[in-house]
């Protein structure tokens, strides 16, 4: 089964330095990775994704992410993090099954960005 | 402008009470989901629609309905029969097939307090 694991619960950095939130999946083919970010009382906002090609993606807000098959990882990264940034962050993996009829998101349990100034 | 639109955002209900949670897109998104969020949980799927008229189980559907009766809407009834249902619920949209690659398009979400 498809699967994405988020091992920090929470990671706190300095404002203006580098950041990862990290991520790893378990799939079997070839992994479609998402990262969403979610501020309080509000839907998740798409920030980037891995579907082919080059394994650093760039999405919104500076954001990066790494793709990494050797590791089975898929790290989001920010050269130099803003108090703005503190939010809650999920990895999630696409789930598709033409033969079981099925296409969804799976999500890890996030993990909480904390920007110090 | 195109989006999701969640309605209510906050909704009290007394135990035992069924209520319906409003999803409606217009996106012309193919795809349709509703997701429960709990502290330190994630998301998890409650049910899922790839086209008008049908929809799947997701892995926690015990206890909710849905309906898809039009491409634009896909209603969530948390009925009496769902043990926990203080959350967060989320509702999404996707384009489906040969476009699709997975992404999803969230609604401001709906937090249902029972009482």
């Amino acid at each position: 089964a498809q699967s994405v694991a988020q091992p920090e619960d929470q990671v706190n950095v300095a404002e203006g330095n580098p950041l990862t939130v990290k991520c790893t999946y378990s799939v079997s083919g070839n992994p479609y990775l998402f990262w969403y970010v979610q501020y309080p009382n509000r839907g998740l906002q798409f920030l980037l994704k891995y579907i082919t090609g080059d394994n650093l993606v760039k999405g919104s807000y500076g954001f990066e992410a790494e793709f990494n098959k050797s590791q089975t990882s898929f790290h989001l990264k920010k050269p130099s993090a803003l108090v703005s940034d503190s939010a809650l962050y999920f990895c999630a993996v696409r789930d598709f099954r033409r033969s079981y009829n099925t296409d969804k998101l799976i999500f890890g349990t996030g993990t909480r960005l904390q920007v110090f100034p | 402008d195109g989006g999701i639109t969640q309605s209510p955002k906050y909704l009290f209900r007394k135990e035992g009470q069924n209520v319906t949670l409003s999803c409606e897109q217009n996106l012309n998104h193919d795809a349709m989901y509703w997701y429960r969020q709990d502290p330190g949980q994630g998301l998890r799927l409650i049910y899922y629609s790839q086209i008008v008229n049908d929809f799947q189980k997701g892995d926690i559907a015990e206890g909710y309905s849905v309906s898809r009766e039009k491409k634009e809407s896909f209603p969530l009834t948390v009925t009496s029969a769902q043990k926990n249902p203080t959350a967060f619920y989320l509702c999404a949209s996707s384009i489906r097939e040969t476009a699709n690659t997975g992404e999803l398009f969230f609604g401001e979400g709906s937090r249902l307090t029972v009482l």
